[in-house]
């Protein structure tokens, strides 16, 4: 695609509840990135993957979050058993080949609320 | 851990004059800075970057320059216009391969 698709663009959900939240990225893009970023402050990032597997998942906050790839293109994040504080806009971005100087390219997000 | 912080959180502007955005950082390891652009209910778009082996980039109304002595990054956007208000993140990436932001900095660019 264009650009980085990432749905739904709006969670609603109860705590306690499970949610899934995608992201298709970048046509081509093998490395693909999970932020999470809170009212007023800047992402802050959660898993990388390189192809299939997590590279980097040390910023999952707890085991409640998982995210998967497993076709090496659209990716999965996981949230089990949400709380409140999980309440945030969900970023994706994706880069070409996860290269250390390489830009990130983020999609739209995804807007979860959790009641 | 270490981050990247912004020196103002608002800006306003008058359409037409230049922007300064400035932002500190404070891992010297970090060799690549990039500058998004965040409008409300969007995800952050990239405007500029520059690598650490560069003092000065340059793009269409945008240039950033980087001072490595004293760890300081800004954005100049020339003729600021209405289109220009939104948040701004400077952002750098280390040894790793993720990107640490900065709180932000709002501009209001007033007509």
């Amino acid at each position: 695609g264009a650009g980085v698709s990432q749905t739904p663009s709006n969670k609603v959900t109860e705590k306690g509840k499970y949610v899934e939240l995608r992201c298709d990225p970048i046509s081509g893009h093998t490395a693909l990135y999970w932020y999470r970023q809170s009212l007023g402050q800047g992402p802050e990032f959660l898993i990388y993957f390189q192809g299939t597997g997590a590279a980097d998942d040390s910023g999952l906050p707890n085991d409640r979050f998982f995210a998967v790839r497993p076709e090496g293109s659209v990716s999965t994040l996981k949230i089990q058993r949400t709380e409140r504080g999980d309440s945030a806009v969900y970023l994706c971005a994706s880069s070409f080949n996860g290269r250390e100087q390489e830009t990130q390219y983020f999609g739209p997000g995804t807007r979860l609320l959790v009641l | 851990g270490e981050s990247v912080g912004l020196h103002l959180p608002t800006l306003s502007v008058q359409e037409g004059d230049n922007s300064i955005i400035n932002c500190a950082y404070s891992n010297s390891a970090s060799d690549y800075f990039i500058w998004y652009k965040q409008e409300s209910g969007k995800g952050p778009q990239f405007i500029i970057d520059i690598r650490s082996n560069m003092d000065k980039r340059q793009g269409q109304r945008v240039t950033v320059l980087l001072n490595k002595t004293v760890k300081h990054l800004s954005l100049q956007i020339a003729a600021t216009q209405p289109g220009d208000s939104a948040v701004y993140f400077c952002a750098e990436r280390s040894n790793d391969y993720k990107l640490s932001f900065g709180a932000g900095t709002t501009v209001t660019v007033r007509a």
